[in-house]
């Protein structure tokens, strides 16, 4: 069973970048076809998703977050990062790394899922 | 549109049936995946592809989808089954993935 941990500073300063790390157990993030992501949920909010890192390299991103958005794998260590630049505190919040499943094609339709979670980790961006 | 609308909240009597529906274009090519949250926890995976339940969810979650619309159905609600549920889906033309706004069920 793959696990999922964020790590990463609580407080950030509002106009600097936040960067957060997930590290991967029990299972490679090398592995064929899965999308290594970020969601955050604001705190009472619903859940926002900010973007992903596909098995090999290639990244999508929400729109509404992309030019402040990096994300990327580090194979060696097999875990994958976010950074978040020029923050607000619009940007407080809980923030999950997850696995999201390869994509599979049924007659029917196409589908997917995040099938594992980290606990989550709360970023507050103070002034 | 890559949007998905949700029911903010839903009651049932506890041992009734509720139905926690998802409308959004993409789910008529894509199927709608379905998490449960309850407070302070991390998001836990219900139903996803056409009615599939991960291993330890109990069979009284189900899936279904017609058109744009995709639904998850508790038979039999029991008092631990409230929470928040979040639809998810994606814009298979630019891999944009999405979540609805969540639906918090209210077990009475």
């Amino acid at each position: 069973q793959v696990q999922l941990q964020e790590s990463g500073p609580g407080l950030v300063k509002s106009s600097q970048t936040l960067s957060l790390t997930c590290s991967v157990s029990g299972g490679s993030i090398n592995s064929g076809g899965n999308f290594w992501t970020w969601v955050r949920q604001h705190p009472g909010k619903g859940l926002e998703w900010i973007g992903c890192v596909y098995y090999s390299g290639i990244t999508y991103y929400n729109p509404s977050l992309e030019s402040r958005l990096s994300i990327s794998l580090d194979r060696f260590k097999n875990q994958f990062s976010l950074r978040l630049s020029s923050v607000t505190a619009a940007d407080t919040a809980v923030y999950y790394c997850a696995r999201e499943s390869p994509l599979y094609y049924s007659g029917s339709g196409t589908y997917s899922s995040f099938d594992s979670w980290g606990r989550g980790n709360l970023v507050t961006v103070s002034s | 549109s890559s949007e998905l609308t949700q029911a903010p909240a839903v009651s049932v009597a506890l041992g009734q049936t509720v139905r926690i529906t998802c409308q959004g274009d993409s789910l008529r090519s894509y199927y709608a995946s379905w998490y449960q949250q309850k407070p302070r926890q991390a998001p836990v995976l219900v139903i996803y592809g056409k009615n599939i339940r991960p291993s330890g969810i109990p069979d009284r979650f189900s899936g279904s989808s017609s058109g744009n619309t995709a639904s998850l159905t508790i038979t039999g609600a029991q008092a631990e089954d409230e929470a928040d549920y979040y639809c998810n889906s994606r814009d298979i033309s630019n891999n944009q993935c999405v979540f609805g706004g969540g639906t918090k069920l209210t077990v009475l």
